[in-house]
């Protein structure tokens, strides 16, 4: 089975620019989660999905940031204007309901870049 | 609120030596917890898990038990490979409401 898709997984961009991630969640699984990691600041949790809502957004950063679930088998984190404090390694996974029992599947990340 | 707290890194270690991170938790109890292990380049994956009190999980020489008396759930390894090296978290199960963070986990470095 596919695990977590992301694209793409190395995106080099100039400050200003709109950048946006993708994510293809396992499918079956109906939660989705966006994170970032840093050195600084290690691995935060930017904003979780359930049924495709947004339930919790309280981790984005800025107004800058934003995330959408058109579907069950797609997200998008988008970045407009990007900086270069926004440069880090961005994941997306997501689990499977079953009463807080499951694991989060992980994809490989995307590693962002803002010059 | 309810928390996991994990030991900071790094842990470097001989090959062949024994591990422990430890790994404690303020919740009056979760349903499961999880050992998620990071090598490098990659994303997280699940390592282990304990899906009740008392229970042990294990997978590639890795053991953690769930001890709701001393309320931690430290993860050993009785002797380490060089291929080890990664970075570990301790995490329970997401919950809504509770927008936990993993934190920067414990590195570990094995030298040959």
């Amino acid at each position: 089975d596919a695990g977590v898709i992301q694209s793409p997984r190395h995106e080099v961009t100039e400050m200003g620019q709109e950048v946006t991630l993708r994510c293809k969640p396992i499918s079956g699984h109906n939660s989705l989660f966006w994170y970032r990691q840093t050195m600084m600041r290690g691995l935060e949790l930017l904003i979780y999905f359930n049924n495709n809502v947004p339930i919790d957004d309280s981790g984005m950063p800025e107004d800058r940031f934003s995330a959408k679930m058109p579907n069950a088998s797609f997200s998008t984190l988008k970045i407009q204007p990007s900086e270069p404090r926004d440069s880090a390694v961005y994941f997306c996974a997501s689990s499977a309901p079953s009463g807080g029992l499951d694991e989060q599947f992980f994809g490989p990340g995307t590693r962002l870049t803002v010059l | 609120g309810d928390s996991v707290t994990q030991m900071e890194g790094p842990v470097t270690l001989s090959e062949e030596a024994f591990l422990t991170i430890n790994c404690t938790y303020t919740a009056t109890g979760y349903p499961s917890l999880f050992w998620y292990v990071q090598y490098p380049g990659e994303g997280l994956q699940l390592l282990l898990k304990a899906t009740k009190a008392d229970d042990k999980g294990s997978n590639k020489g890795f053991e953690a038990t769930y001890r709701k008396e001393t309320t931690s759930f430290h993860l050993e390894k009785g002797s380490v490979q060089v291929s080890d090296s990664a970075v570990y978290f301790c995490a329970p199960p997401f919950t809504a409401g509770n927008m936990l963070t993993f934190g920067g986990g414990t590195r570990l470095m094995v030298k040959p």
